[in-house]
């Protein structure tokens, strides 16, 4: 079955540390996303990428950082930059970039600080 | 950026009910998207609606859009305990791709 599989599902840093999240699509989509969510509320986009090689910064890309090396795999790492990492994650894709097309959804991550 | 807010924040109701959810927004869009993510997980679409469409089915969903008052509704009918979720909409800004979204209204469906 295709989808988006974002590992791990619980993960914690340290004060000083940067974490790396995992997304991995195979859906074959060109564009992927990144989001922040914190409770109760809405998605806030982080980072974005068009196209593979190629990624731009979302509303809240301080603190964050990405790469876009391979079609399938989007990671986000949270550096120590980023004061208030506490929260859930969450990684999608779509076909390409464009708001007529649907966003398909991992299960998230949820970060914490030790 | 938040672009779409939804409308009530949390929707209490008895199974077999109808389930009508809002959203507005604040400027002209070219489309408009909704979505569910059940607690815990990511979010699942369910339904996207073009500023030049006025509605749209999809088995117990049905979607509006009156772009003249910049809302839309998302109906559920005849509601089943598994329908208890979140449910967001996104919008786009008729001037670019990016998409945003509101901050969701908790629907609880009690058996």
């Amino acid at each position: 079955d295709g989808g988006i599989t974002q590992s791990p599902k619980y993960l914690f840093r340290k004060e000083g540390q940067n974490v790396t999240l995992s997304c991995e699509q195979n859906l074959n989509h060109d564009a992927m996303y990144w989001y922040r969510q914190d409770p109760g509320q809405g998605l806030r986009l982080i980072y974005y990428s068009q196209i593979v090689n190629d990624f731009q910064k979302g509303d809240i890309a301080e603190g964050y950082s990405v790469s876009r090396e391979k079609k399938e795999s989007f990671p986000l790492t949270v550096t120590s930059a980023q004061k208030n990492p506490t929260a859930f994650y969450l990684c999608a894709s779509s076909i390409v970039w464009q708001a007529n097309q649907p966003q398909h959804f991992g299960d998230g991550t949820r970060l914490s600080i030790l | 950026s938040q672009q779409g807010e939804e409308d009530p924040q949390a929707l209490s109701i008895q199974e077999g009910e109808n389930a009508t959810m809002n959203c507005s927004y604040k400027t002209s869009i070219n489309n408009l998207q909704w979505y569910r993510q059940n607690s815990g997980r990511g979010l699942v679409h369910l339904i996207l609606i073009r500023s030049n469409e006025r509605e749209k089915h999809s088995g117990r969903l049905r979607v509006t859009l009156d772009t003249s008052k910049k809302s839309s509704s998302l109906l559920i009918t005849a509601s089943r305990a598994a329908d208890t979720a979140s449910y967001f909409c996104a919008t786009d800004a008729s001037n670019n791709n990016d998409m945003r979204f509101g901050a969701g209204t908790r629907l609880t469906v009690k058996p």
